[in-house]
């Protein structure tokens, strides 16, 4: 079964410094998602890409952060001067061709900052 | 703002009974409910979903109820096994859009 991947699993980083997290969505899916979630607490939705704009964001998402599909098969979130409250787990998602179709997840990365 | 409420917080059944998770959305426009299944240390994985033109969808052990009109929807999970321990999430779409806002999730024990 096709799987959402990201990488690093696992990143650390120092308080200040600016770190990208990539996502290879499904293959022949076309919305693209960016999810938080802190330790202990519930999934919160950061952003929607499709057709290489963002479609909507929440108001975690701020100018802080930006999104890129840089190629055919990546999407990526950078974080500018990553702040202590920054660290989390950071879930990437992707969905079919068509809109309200189920988001599948990926093993998310974890983001510790110092 | 738009929320959606999960009870409980916690959890535990023998194994064998069934288990009840409840979820209350506030956004009546929303209109697919997922929800997803979270071990520690791991991807949500969604394990049933629920459109707001049924009332009930069933899968084997699992099933989900919506009730429109009070905005309500619950997961249910028959005959239990320790398999089935996780941290279980509600989710509703944002007004349709592709948004998910997600309850506060229920830590699940089964025990055997």
């Amino acid at each position: 079964e096709p799987e959402v991947t990201q990488t690093p699993s696992h990143q650390v980083t120092q308080m200040g410094q600016e770190v990208i997290l990539r996502c290879v969505p499904i293959s022949n899916h076309l919305y693209f998602y960016w999810y938080r979630q802190i330790l202990g607490q519930k999934v919160e939705f950061l952003v929607s890409f499709y057709n290489n704009e963002i479609s909507e964001k929440s108001e975690i998402f701020d100018d802080q952060f930006s999104v890129e599909r840089p190629d055919g098969s990546n999407f990526t979130l950078k974080i500018r001067s990553t702040k202590l409250e920054d660290s989390a787990m950071y879930f990437c998602a992707s969905s079919g061709q068509v809109s309200n179709q189920p988001q599948h997840f990926g093993d998310g990365t974890r983001l510790s900052i110092l | 703002g738009e929320n959606v409420e999960q009870h409980p917080s916690t959890l535990s059944v023998q194994e064998g009974d069934s288990a009840v998770i409840k979820c209350t959305y506030s956004d009546s426009a929303s209109n697919y409910f997922p929800w997803y299944k979270q071990e520690l240390g791991k991807r949500p994985q969604l394990i049933i979903d629920i459109r707001s033109n049924v009332g009930e969808k069933k899968d084997q052990r699992i099933a989900v109820t919506l009730n429109k009109t009070a905005k309500h929807f619950s997961l249910h999970i028959t005959e239990t096994q320790p398999e089935d321990s996780a941290v279980y999430f509600c989710a509703a779409d944002h007004s349709g859009t592709y948004k998910y806002i997600f309850g506060t999730g229920t830590r699940l024990k089964v025990l055997a």
